[in-house]
């Protein structure tokens, strides 16, 4: 079955380190996102992309890059890794439709 | 302002009763709605999406779209313990625009 996948699922790293949290899709989705999500602020946007080669930055993008080099993956760097970094990461993909979003399992991380 | 506001609960609802969720939105642009559903310790999963004026029925979900007041709503109706999640409303202008949720306990 197609799915979407995150490495790893929990993840505890030292500020400044730099960290990349992974996602893979098989369902050969265009879209791709990343999202954080903290409570009481519910889930913002981090970066997205529409395809290869295609990258944008979302509301909360400071300290965070992506690439987009095929098709199924979209890797999220944390340059240099601060405390208020510290958040579980999702990543989704859509089709066509943008709002039609399957999301990962999610990245627990927390940075000390 | 945020673009997306929900009612901020949580919400807690007998078994058997309607749960009404609420969203307004700020940008008029914006064509698209969604509404996903959140697990404890797990990941938004999409239960509804509108994109006209009206209602749209799915099993016991409801969803409304008003585009002239900005507002959408969900409406779960004969609530079970199972859909005790929260409700995550999306605005869709090129990008996902979300909520903070809202929390719904259905009691037994």
């Amino acid at each position: 079955d197609a799915e979407i996948t995150q490495s790893p699922r929990h993840k505890i790293t030292e500020t400044g380190r730099q960290v990349t949290l992974a996602c893979h899709q098989t369902w050969n989705h265009n879209n791709m996102f990343w999202y954080r999500q903290d409570l009481g602020h519910g889930l913002r946007l981090i970066h997205y992309s529409y395809g290869v080669q295609d990258t944008n930055k979302g509301e909360v993008s400071d300290g965070y890059s992506v690439s987009r080099s095929n098709t199924e993956d979209l890797p999220l760097t944390l340059e240099s890794a601060a405390s208020s970094q510290t958040s579980v990461y999702f990543c989704a993909s859509s089709l066509n439709r943008v709002g039609e979003q399957y999301f990962g399992p999610g990245t627990r991380l927390t940075v000390t | 302002q945020k673009e997306v506001e929900q009612n901020s609960g949580p919400l807690s609802v007998p078994e058997g009763a309607i749960a009404s969720l609420n969203c307004t939105y700020s940008d008029r642009g914006s064509q698209s709605f969604f509404w996903y559903r959140q697990y404890s310790g797990k990941s938004p999963e999409l239960i509804m999406f509108i994109y006209s004026n009206g209602d749209k029925e799915d099993g016991r979900f409801t969803a409304q779209l008003n585009k002239a007041s900005q507002y959408v709503s969900l409406l779960i109706r004969d609530s079970q313990p199972s859909d005790s999640a929260t409700y995550l409303c999306a605005a869709d202008d090129y990008k996902l625009s979300f909520g903070a949720g809202t929390t719904v306990t259905v009691r037994a």
